[in-house]
């Protein structure tokens, strides 16, 4: 079955710097999404990668998939309080079948 | 992006009681729910997938006859915990997938906004 491993565990920054999460996985990614979640609630879709070396952006959160398809990270640019929550990566598909599969999360903090 | 919606969003019961958990796709057909369960500070655990008009698939080690699952319509999959246990506490979040029209590579999961349970 696929795994996806996500890094860092937890981040705490201070607002205004940048910071990236990375999620790899073990087998090749044919769509990968990262969502984001803020303590208690549901899940915030973000952004769903499909081509290798493909990078979205929404307002100042940017993703890439790798060219290889194992690995995507997420980048936030001059982070700011709103941001704090935890990070997701998931992968919907396997080949041809659809399994959902998630990362453990990366836990965010954004110091004032 | 599309919207899924739970309910209710928090509920308490006693020990022994059922409790039914409903997610509505709103603006777009699901033929396939996910429902997950998550606890404090950890990431999401597949609890079972439900398709419309069948049977519900569980994963191993979830009691298909604690948590009843049923799809019966495109937009609406219910959960029931039945018999509900002080160890069935919870944040049980459940998910819609919306087809693309590149295959199931394209498929979006949207999540609703979680339901927390306790039961005393």
């Amino acid at each position: 079955s696929q795994e996806l491993e996500q890094s860092p565990q937890s981040l705490i920054v201070q607002e205004g710097k940048n910071l990236t999460i990375n999620c790899t996985s073990s087998k090749t990614l044919y769509g990968l999404y990262w969502y984001k979640q803020k303590y208690g609630e549901g899940l915030i879709f973000l952004m769903m990668l499909q081509k290798g070396g493909e990078e979205k952006s929404h307002e100042k959160i940017t993703a890439k998939l790798d060219e290889k398809k194992q690995q995507s990270s997420l980048h936030i640019t001059a982070s700011q309080p709103s941001h704090a929550g935890i990070y997701l990566c998931g992968a919907g598909s396997s080949g041809g079948s659809y399994i959902p599969t998630f990362g453990r999360g990366t836990s965010l903090i954004v110091h004032p | 992006g599309a919207v899924v919606s739970q309910h209710p969003s928090r509920v308490i019961c006693k020990s022994g009681t059922s409790v039914k958990i409903e997610c509505r796709s709103l603006d777009f057909q699901a033929t396939t729910m996910f429902w997950y369960r998550q606890f404090p500070k950890q990431s999401l655990m597949l609890m079972a997938t439900s398709n419309e008009g069948s049977k519900a698939t569980y994963e191993q080690g979830v009691e298909k006859d604690k948590f009843l699952i049923n799809h019966a319509s495109l937009t609406l999959s219910t959960l029931t915990v039945t018999s509900a246990h002080p160890e069935d506490s919870s944040f049980y979040i459940c998910s819609a997938r919306e087809a693309g029209s590149g295959g199931p590579s394209t498929d979006t999961q949207y999540f609703g906004p979680g339901t927390r349970l306790t039961v005393l």
